[in-house]
């Protein structure tokens, strides 16, 4: 079973689109987060949902807007797409323990080039 | 600010031989420190982490050293192997108002057969 899941894998489109990546986390982790790779590898957080409520907005342009239904799912809608916006965006999930942050374990990633 | 970097960007060693890696941290209350390794076109996954009460935690051939007076951490590989070729990451939490984990710049290593 695949433990955090986002789809779609790929996506390519032009300029102005709007496109959305799915993620879903099937193991029981009340924190939920999307990172951004670029082309030099640095993943850099972008928003993190605790039991559904955004705790973390890293200064990210109002064209993405994440949005979590429920604590197993975290979406990543983003509007008139950009050249810049090509990266591969890893979801990803943690459970916040006792003495902090827990292990994060993320999703396959989605590679979305921008034309 | 929230910086964490890490040195260095490429490592190039022979199989066998060990391999470190160096991050230093801004934040003096940070308290988690794990490493990823990327394998190409792969996702990230974590192979050891330690906490700030922690000096050094092993597992097998992977080793990692924290200085918490001097806010930095290093990643220690030894007898290193083809597979053990990938991109890897240091990371620390940072605590504004949540607690998040912030990534190094990456290391590229790769072992030479």
């Amino acid at each position: 079973d695949t433990a955090v899941s986002q789809t779609p894998k790929y996506l390519v489109t032009q300029m102005g689109n709007d496109k959305s990546i799915k993620c879903e986390q099937n193991l029981g982790h009340d924190t939920m987060y999307w990172y951004k790779q670029d082309s030099k590898k640095f993943l850099k957080i972008m928003f993190s949902y605790n039991n559904k409520e955004l705790i973390i907005n890293e200064t990210v342009p109002n064209r993405f807007s994440p949005k979590s239904p429920d604590k197993a799912h975290l979406n990543l809608h983003i509007n008139s797409l950009e050249l810049g916006d090509s990266a591969v965006y890893f979801c990803a999930s943690s459970q916040i323990l006792a003495g902090g942050t827990g292990e994060l374990f993320f999703g396959e990633g989605s590679r979305l080039t921008v034309l | 600010g929230e910086n964490v970097e890490q040195h260095p960007s490429t490592l190039s060693v022979q199989e066998g031989d060990s391999a470190v890696i160096k991050c230093t941290y801004s934040d003096s209350a940070s308290n988690y420190f794990p490493w990823y390794k990327q394998e190409l076109g792969k996702r990230p996954q974590l192979i050891i982490d330690i906490r700030s009460n922690v000096g050094e935690k092993k597992d097998q051939r992977i080793a990692v050293t924290l200085n918490k007076t001097a806010k930095h951490f290093s990643l220690h590989i030894t007898e290193t192997q083809p597979e053990d070729s990938a991109v890897y990451f240091c990371a620390a939490t940072f605590i504004q108002g949540a607690q998040k984990l912030v990534f190094g710049q990456g290391t590229r290593l790769t072992i030479n057969p």
